[in-house]
């Protein structure tokens, strides 16, 4: 079975750029979630998606959203870029069901901001 | 809100046993769960405990105790490949939403 797969590996944006990272879960999974990791700082919880619908979503501004297609793919855009957005993006999926709490994660989108 | 304390850093030597701690706050608690993540790797699964007591997989297991809001990781035989960062979850919430927060991570060095 195919693992969590994210693209781009890399990128390299400009302060107030967008920018839109793709996740693809493990086959079946219907929750995909998203992270952003700074040294220093764990995992932040950006926000979960569940048939297509945001089930819960972090701290972090409006700058931040997302969205899951009906295949489960999700998708997470970032507007106006700030230097301080500069950061490894992880995406997790996981199987169906609210107390699910095994979470496969993707390789990451590490976003350096200039 | 929920939150997780764990410490930074613990160093430890090969074959030795290490005790990794987490203290945690949240509402609708579901479960402690445990990842791994290597330098440059992503974050792997390595146990999880929804009520309270031991579980135990292979050198490493998970201790729960939901009245204490207490965990901790443990870890045997350590091996110089263990050195990575483990960080500590809560899987949270209510009919409102649930979301998994991760603590800081505890950095792990086994020395030689």
């Amino acid at each position: 079975k195919a693992g969590v797969t994210q693209t781009p590996r890399y990128l390299i944006k400009t302060r107030g750029q967008q920018v839109t990272l793709s996740c693809s879960p493990i086959s079946g999974h219907r929750s995909v979630s998203w992270y952003q990791q700074t040294p220093g700082q764990g995992l932040q919880f950006l926000f979960e998606y569940f048939s297509e619908t945001q089930r819960n979503k972090g701290n972090f501004p409006g700058r931040f959203s997302g969205r899951q297609f009906s295949n489960s793919r999700s998708e997470m855009n970032v507007s106006t870029l700030e230097l301080g957005d500069s950061a490894l993006y992880l995406c997790a999926s996981s199987l169906a069901g609210l107390e699910s709490h095994e979470q496969y994660f993707g390789p990451g989108t590490r976003l350096t901001v200039t | 809100g929920q939150s997780l304390e764990q410490p930074s850093e613990v160093t430890a030597v090969e074959g030795a046993i290490v005790q990794i701690n987490c203290t945690y706050q949240t509402s609708g608690f579901y479960g402690l769960s445990w990842y791994q993540q290597h330098d440059g790797g992503a974050p792997t699964f390595l146990s999880y405990n929804a009520l309270d007591g031991l579980e135990e997989t292979g050198r490493f297991s998970s201790f729960l105790s939901r009245s204490d809001s207490y965990g901790y990781l443990l870890l045997q035989e350590l091996q110089m490949k263990d050195s990575a960062s483990y960080f500590c979850a809560v899987r949270g919430g209510n009919t409102g939403g649930f979301k998994t927060i991760f603590g800081a991570g505890t950095r792990l060095f086994v020395k030689a």
